[in-house]
């Protein structure tokens, strides 16, 4: 089983609808979980990071914790052509020595 | 300017050459990270540093060493490149108080 696992996509969305991108992570004493966008051949930038359960909301995005079930989620509301992207989950886990892990990303596709 | 640059941007070289990248930074960060990208395997940590006199082995460390010459630089060396060393190589920061995480743009290494 991987750390952290993310469907790979494509997931293709008509613009202004909501995309939503799914992430699950393995360690149950990760503390610290982060959304990075990545557009081809750029650098990954954050989108936001949360770091205990529920739903936390900055702009168009939220995103939604449960430690409980392992896994942390990603909305877009109102997509647009420009959230066309690799959409990267990380988890901070200190099971045993300190690890930042990476899940492989979801390609999203919205649609115009 | 960039908070986090990395040169070269692009390097093409040959099998047994000595490689160095390097990354510097202005965010007053103490945290540095190198990572590896390559399609389908996402992001990977190469070593990471949490201070000056601490460096620390990442996941996939066979055939890479690092240098920290100060707060602000962080480098990363292929003593021997060999081909299957060609990716996207990442330099990182992060905020010690949130562990986001900030990229730099990225070195395109091929090794011929």
């Amino acid at each position: 089983q991987k750390e952290v696992e993310q469907n790979s996509g494509p997931l293709s969305v008509p613009e202004g609808a909501i995309a939503s991108l799914n992430c699950t992570y393995s360690d149950r004493v990760s503390q610290s979980f982060f959304w990075y966008r990545q557009y081809s051949g750029k650098s990954p930038e954050l989108i936001m990071s949360i770091y205990s359960n529920g739903d936390k909301e900055d702009g168009r995005f939220t995103a939604q914790l449960n430690k409980a079930s392992q896994y942390v989620s990603l909305l877009i509301r109102d997509s647009q052509p420009s959230d066309s992207a690799t959409y990267l989950c990380a988890v901070i886990t200190r099971a045993g020595t300190y690890k930042y892990i990476f899940g492989t990303g979801t390609r999203l596709k919205v649609l115009a | 300017d960039a908070d986090v640059t990395q040169t070269p941007r692009n390097r093409i070289t040959k099998t047994g050459k000595r490689i160095m990248l390097e990354c510097s930074q202005t965010k007053g960060h103490d945290r540095m990270y190198w990572y590896r990208q390559d399609p389908g395997l996402g992001l990977r940590l190469i070593y990471y540093s949490f201070d000056v006199k601490d460096i620390n082995k990442g996941e996939i460390s066979d055939g890479y060493s690092v240098s920290r010459q100060a707060q602000a630089k962080f480098s990363l060396s292929l003593e021997s490149a060999i081909p299957n060393q060609t990716a996207l190589y990442f330099c990182a920061t992060s905020d010690p108080r949130t562990s986001e995480q900030f990229f730099g743009p990225g070195t395109r290494l091929t090794v011929l």
